[in-house]
């Protein structure tokens, strides 16, 4: 089974602090993405990479940046972090292009920003 | 452009009632359809999938059927328990562009005792 596993379920930083969330996956995915979730506004896509190094914006990049150095790694990084960016973060990892599989997802890191 | 349209929740019912969760879709192409299900401090898992018209996709006694004329893949069960309480999430995706994937706000679903 693939895992995709988040490095804190709980997080609690304060403002103006720079936060890294951390996203690993076992099955050598090359598409990984990041979102968060809010009541009512469902998933929004922040950013995705689609291979090491390489990324792309989703609808809501502004406050976020990411990095990914290793395949199996993606990190979703708050530069300077705002009472706004508390929510629910969710990873998922995906293979290439063209197969109709599912993305899996990590469990999920709920961010509280203090 | 592509998006998912769900019904709005929450959904109460009682044990063992029918469940429907109605999904509407738009694509530029030909999609897959997926349904995910988020329990209580959770992340999603994959419930179900359908990748081509006509598919019926099911597990766990949900089921759902890829209806192209009318773009929908509503999700359907016969009988539910207390323990299908969850947030349930319809997605598309066209399988290019990154894989990425659309999804649909959500349906928050209490089963009642």
């Amino acid at each position: 089974d693939v895992k995709v596993t988040q490095s804190s379920r709980y997080l609690v930083k304060r403002t103006g602090e720079k936060v890294f969330l951390e996203c690993v996956q076992d099955m050598d995915h090359e598409n990984m993405f990041w979102y968060r979730q809010d009541p009512g506004l469902g998933l929004r896509l922040i950013y995705f990479s689609y291979d090491v190094k390489m990324k792309e914006k989703g609808d809501i990049p502004e406050g976020y940046s990411v990095s990914r150095e290793k395949k199996e790694r993606f990190s979703l990084i708050l530069e300077s972090a705002s009472t706004n960016q508390t929510s629910m973060y969710l990873c998922a990892s995906i293979p290439g292009q063209g197969t109709n599989q599912p993305q899996h997802f990590g469990d999920g890191t709920r961010l509280s920003i203090l | 452009g592509n998006s998912v349209t769900q019904m709005e929740g929450p959904v109460t019912l009682s044990e063992e009632a029918f469940l429907t969760i109605n999904c509407t879709y738009t694509a530029t192409g030909y999609p897959s359809l997926f349904w995910y299900v988020q329990y209580p401090g959770e992340g999603l898992q994959l419930l179900l999938k359908a990748t081509k018209a006509d598919d019926k996709g099911s597990n766990k006694g949900f089921e759902a059927t890829y209806r192209k004329e009318t773009t929908s893949f509503h999700l359907e069960k016969g009988s539910v328990q207390v323990s299908d309480s969850a947030v349930y999430f319809c997605a598309l995706t066209l399988g290019y562009n990154f894989n990425k994937f659309y999804f649909g706000s959500g349906t928050k679903l209490n089963v009642k005792p």
